[in-house]
């Protein structure tokens, strides 16, 4: 069975651009979450979908949105990016919304 | 916020010797604990879990040990090995005033295995 996918694994913008980060979750999971990981923060909630709609968002200005399709796969997308966004955006696909997660290897996003 | 990075609890041990991480948790709701370990470069690993109705779940060379008095979490590895480095996480479910749940992530320790 595949694990979680993320793409792009890497990725550099520029300051005021947006990004869409994507999001395969393992077969059969139907929630999925979102996390920024960065030296300062650590590991930081962003939100959980579950059957294509939001359960949980985190404490993120409203630039940070995402989404989640029929078939569980999920975006993330950033609008004017800033250089405090650059961070490892990690995407957790579960069973179910409050059991155990597995996590992607991340999307590196730089801001330059 | 919290920090990992350079200013992560550290745990440095020698190969062989047993590892103990600990982690204090917040909410005293949470029913659902698990351990995570993540290497540089990848995302965090699912290692081991236990539900609030025990107090201890072994796995293959690890032990996750739960106080519930204390709000206390520890994780054991045996013989640790080399191939054990990395920043290790614990992580808990609680249920939201939302009636949702959240898994929220404590602080982090990095663990270095001496050969």
């Amino acid at each position: 069975k595949a694990g979680v996918t993320q793409t792009p694994r890497y990725l550099i913008k520029t300051r005021g651009q947006q990004v869409t980060l994507s999001c395969s979750p393992i077969s059969g999971h139907r929630s999925v979450s979102w996390y920024q990981q960065t030296p300062g923060q650590g590991l930081q909630f962003l939100f959980e979908y579950f059957s294509e709609t939001q359960r949980n968002k985190g404490n993120f200005p409203g630039r940070f949105s995402g989404r989640q399709f029929s078939n569980s796969r999920s975006e993330m997308n950033v609008s004017t990016l800033e250089l405090g966004d650059s961070a490892l955006y990690l995407c957790a696909s579960s069973l179910r919304q409050g059991a155990g997660a597995f996590f992607g290897q991340g999307t590196r996003l730089t801001v330059v | 916020g919290e920090s990992v990075g350079l200013h992560l609890p550290t745990l440095s041990v020698q190969e062989g010797d047993n590892s103990i991480i600990n982690c204090a948790y917040s909410n005293s709701a949470s029913d659902y604990f698990i351990w995570y370990k993540q290497e540089s470069g990848k995302g965090p690993q699912f290692i081991i879990d236990i539900r609030s109705n025990m107090d201890k779940r072994q796995g293959q060379r690890v032990t996750v040990l739960l106080n519930k008095t204390v709000k206390h979490l520890s994780l054991q590895i045996a013989a640790t090995q080399p191939g054990d480095s990395a920043v290790y996480f614990c992580a808990e479910i609680g249920t939201l005033n939302s009636g949702y749940s959240t898994l929220t992530f404590g602080k982090g320790t990095m663990l270095l295995v001496s050969p």
